[in-house]
């Protein structure tokens, strides 16, 4: 099973300014690596894919990059809906599609 | 525009057999390419990849659980079904489907479940 790590758990950032997630997985997904956020009682939304394409209607301060076993969510200008939980997931490696725990971005 | 939703009971006891329903439009799951997958989310928890089904009934199941899980779909009704035996209070979650094309494109709204006697 491949395990997908995220860091920090928890970022505190204030509106405007710019927040990097990390994600690394344990062994190599090449870059089969999506991003998912999801706000409180909602389900997740699809934000990036193949590390680093947007989804459709995904505004352009959501950026991917990364291959291989380390990958990096960047949020160019923090808006207040982009106050969520993010998640990456490799679909690279069947039987087990895996998510990461999360990270949390949070209004400083 | 693409919609999912998941229907089925809110209210299992263990040991019984959960069965889920994801209903759909806006696409077609005989068309190449395209699956539909089913995610859980314990309460306050991380996301869990359960099962997948693709147009042409390939199926893929998380190890963990492939002896308990069983897909199908119905591309008349536009509909995939999850089933899910001996449930467990550990199985208490949110239930989603999902649209695969790229990754987990667009997902269903999600359907609580909770399992106690």
């Amino acid at each position: 099973e491949i395990v997908m790590t995220q860091s920090p758990a928890t970022l505190s950032v204030s509106p405007g300014e710019r927040a990097t997630l990390s994600c690394r997985a344990s062994q190599s997904v090449s870059s089969n690596l999506a991003w998912y956020q999801q706000k409180p009682g909602q389900a997740p939304r699809l934000l990036i894919y193949g590390a680093s394409t947007r989804a459709t209607g995904i505004p352009a301060r959501f950026s991917g990059s990364g291959s291989g076993t380390e990958f990096t969510l960047t949020i160019s200008s923090l808006q207040s809906e982009d106050f969520a939980v993010y998640y990456c997931q490799q679909y690279n490696n069947w039987p087990l599609w895996t998510f990461g725990q999360g990270t949390k971005v949070e209004i400083k | 525009q693409i919609t999912l939703k998941e229907s089925g009971p809110t209210l299992v006891k263990p040991t019984q057999t959960l069965t889920l329903t994801c209903t759909f439009s806006g696409f077609s799951l005989s068309t190449s390419g395209v699956g539909v997958g089913w995610i859980r989310q314990p309460p306050g928890k991380a996301l869990e990849w359960l099962a997948l089904i693709y147009w042409d009934d390939d199926k893929r199941y998380s190890p963990s659980l492939k002896s308990r899980l069983t897909i199908t779909k119905d591309t008349s009704k536009n509909q995939v079904v999850l089933t899910m035996t001996n449930m467990d209070p550990v199985d208490t979650a949110t239930y989603y489907c999902a649209q695969s094309i790229a990754a987990l494109d667009y997902w269903g709204q999600g359907t609580l479940v909770t399992v106690s006697s």
